[in-house]
């Protein structure tokens, strides 16, 4: 069992649809990051949460807006996106400082039609 | 930025054999690599790190190395078992005090044939 919760698991939106993914942490730490993972490509990092203030915008178009309104949550919220943004989202979460573990969540599945 | 190069994209081999998988970076001045695997349906999950000021780092059938001089490190799995079968991740960052940014390798998918 995860100490990082995704939801959804899977999400399937239409191009001019507004929908949220959400991240909650069990393990106390106080960093979290939203990254995206395509097929035949690596991990991308998108953003970056350091004690609840955006450190990292990692040029993701501003269709994706996060959200961090506590250390324990996390969210990304999506309108008007592409086809391509289809992807499987992974959000994480690490202690502030330094080069502690990030720990993943499961992802959702966004399929983009 | 930082860029890390994954070899090979897929590794088969018989249960009960070694499986290395290499990775090379360009920052030298990253100080921080993990290693993640990923089974089908599940995020990545850590299973070793090393960190800079040590060259090689050992955790059961797990071993990782690092070379700072050439900028590469590697992942050493002994006594493979099928439950090995996975996609396997490598990262490195400059760890800073305002969150561990990981740019990650292409993945390597890693088949244990029984």
């Amino acid at each position: 069992e995860t100490g990082v919760t995704q939801t959804p698991r899977h999400l399937v939106m239409g191009m001019t649809n507004k929908k949220s993914l959400k991240c909650e942490q069990h393990l106390g730490h106080n960093a979290m990051y939203w990254y995206k993972q395509s097929a035949k490509k690596p991990l991308e990092l998108m953003f970056v949460y350091s004690l609840e203030e955006r450190v990292e915008n990692n040029s993701v178009p501003s269709r994706f807006s996060p959200e961090c309104p506590n250390s324990s949550h996390l969210f990304l919220h999506l309108h008007t996106l592409q086809p391509e943004d289809s992807a499987l989202y992974l959000c994480a979460s690490s202690q502030v400082g330094g080069d502690s573990p990030l720990h993943f969540g499961n992802g959702t599945r966004l399929t983009v039609t | 930025g930082e860029n890390v190069e994954q070899h090979p994209s897929t590794l088969s081999v018989q249960e009960g054999d070694s499986a290395v998988i290499k990775c090379t970076y360009s920052d030298s001045a990253s100080n921080y690599f993990p290693w993640y695997k990923q089974e089908l349906g599940k995020g990545p999950q850590l299973i070793i790190d090393i960190r800079s000021n040590v060259g090689e780092k050992k955790d059961q059938r797990i071993a990782v190395t690092l070379n700072k001089t050439a900028k590469h490190f590697s992942l050493h799995i002994t006594e493979t078992q099928p439950e090995d079968s996975a996609v396997y991740f490598c990262a490195a960052s400059r760890a800073k005090a305002a969150g561990n940014k990981l740019t990650f390798g292409g993945g390597t998918r890693v088949l244990v044939k029984p």
